[in-house]
């Protein structure tokens, strides 16, 4: 089993509506969890932290984190033809490790 | 804003050449890491620094060394280039083990 799984896509969604992008991760012991979009030929940019389970919000993009089912997700509400990229989980085990892991990402296609 | 600058976007080397690959960041932090990303296999974690002079190896550092002379600057070094280091290079840095990743530009190493 992979340590952080993410569907790999593409997700296709329609300009406006909410994309929803999933993730599971492996090790119970995870502390930080993160998002990052990546469009194509380019680096990282970080989306959101969140470290604490429930929700979190930041203008259309909110994400939530359930970790007794080791899981966290992004919702990207009013979904715009710009949110076409790769979404990349990236979870980090307890403070005093390196381990940043990374899943493979998911692409987003927002049709206009 | 962290700032973080890979001193080329692009490269093209020869097999066997020693290549050089610059990272500074500015914000006095304390982490730096290099990732390769390629097609299908996510991110994988060359090497990284938590204090200048002090390295670890990450899941993948056979043929690549690093130096980390000042806080600001972390350096990959491939020894003798191969044609399988042909990849997309991404540094990136954090102050501390909990706080996400920020990534420099990236660069585009192709190995002939």
């Amino acid at each position: 089993q992979k340590e952080v799984e993410q569907n790999s896509g593409p997700l296709s969604v329609p300009e406006g509506a909410i994309a929803s992008l999933n993730c599971t991760y492996s090790d119970r012991v995870s502390q930080s969890f993160f998002w990052y979009r990546q469009y194509s030929g380019k680096s990282p940019e970080l989306i959101m932290s969140i470290y604490s389970n429930g929700d979190k919000e930041d203008g259309r993009f909110t994400a939530q984190l359930n970790k007794a089912s080791q899981y966290v997700s992004l919702l990207i509400r009013d979904s715009q033809p710009s949110d076409s990229a790769t979404y990349l989980c990236a979870v980090n085990m307890a403070s005093g490790t390196y381990k940043y892991i990374f899943g493979t990402g998911t692409r987003l296609k927002v049709l206009a | 804003d962290v700032k973080v600058t890979q001193s080329s976007r692009y490269l093209v080397k020869r097999t066997g050449e020693k290549v050089f690959l610059e990272c500074v960041q500015d914000m006095d932090h304390e982490n730096m890491f290099w990732y390769r990303q390629d097609p299908g296999l996510g991110l994988r974690l060359i090497y990284f620094s938590y204090d200048v002079k002090m390295k670890e190896k990450g899941d993948i550092p056979e043929g690549y060394s690093v130096s980390r002379e000042k806080k600001e600057r972390f350096s990959l070094i491939l020894e003798s280039a191969s044609t399988n280091q042909t990849s997309m290079y991404l540094c990136a840095s954090t102050a501390d083990m909990n706080s996400p990743l920020h990534f420099g530009n990236g660069t585009r190493l192709t190995v002939t």
